[in-house]
């Protein structure tokens, strides 16, 4: 199963939106509403921000958001702040009954 | 409140053996499926496998299967991830996450420092 592709890295000043993609096939992002996105600073465990493609948590600002469109799901951080400067990462439920975790994008507050 | 707590650090020779766990509170441990997760240092994630503690019914990745074994004791709220005969690319922090059914995976345990170096 290959890793889910983000970009490397994507950067904004305070105050941007930017958005983050997430791109699979048919047997993962695109077969099903199960994508999920987490927000990892470093030396810290995954936080969930994201789950089934656009439900946030309990806690977690509504600056974040999340879509999808065929193979390929998307977050969107609203209102950039300094604090949002992490990695991120999605996931998705696949077809063999497993899953996998896209190769994360640092996203940078200028 | 809902936690996970993972054993310590642990420092290990190529070829030991070895056992981490991920104690679960706050919640109902066998109503919740318990994931493991590698990160390799200075990469990103990688889903290893699944246990559903109130049955012991494990799915792991094709990229783990038969490298580790995931286990529960329902009694102690407890889930395992072991290793027979470890190599030095085991080297890696784990970390365990609940998951409700297909949800997403949360929370986090804090994170396993495995270290295998001769």
């Amino acid at each position: 199963q290959s890793a889910l592709t983000q970009p490397a890295s994507v950067s904004g000043s305070p105050g941007q939106s930017i958005t983050i993609s997430c791109t699979g096939t048919s047997s993962d992002v695109g077969g099903y509403n199960y994508v999920s996105w987490y927000q990892q600073h470093p030396g810290k465990a995954p936080k969930l921000m994201i789950y089934d493609v656009s439900n946030r948590p309990s806690g977690v600002s509504n600056r974040f958001s999340g879509s999808k469109s065929g193979n390929t799901a998307s977050l969107t951080i609203s209102g950039l702040q300094a604090e949002d400067e992490a990695d991120y990462y999605c996931s998705s439920y696949t077809s063999s009954s497993s899953y996998v975790f896209g190769t994360g994008t640092k996203v940078t507050v200028l | 409140e809902v936690q996970l707590v993972q054993s310590g650090a642990e420092v290990k020779k190529p070829g030991e053996s070895l056992r981490i766990s991920c104690k679960g509170s706050g919640y109902s441990f066998t109503s919740y499926w318990i994931s493991w997760v590698r990160q390799m240092p200075g990469k990103g994630l990688e889903w290893m496998g699944r246990i559903d503690p109130s049955d012991s019914y494990t799915n792991y990745s094709p990229s783990f299967q038969g490298h580790v074994t995931i286990s529960a004791d329902k009694s102690i709220s407890t889930a395992y991830l072991q290793w027979s005969s470890l190599k030095a690319s085991d080297t890696a922090m784990y970390y365990c996450a609940r998951q409700g059914g297909e949800k997403g995976f949360d929370p986090w345990g804090q994170g396993t420092l495995v270290t295998v170096s001769s």
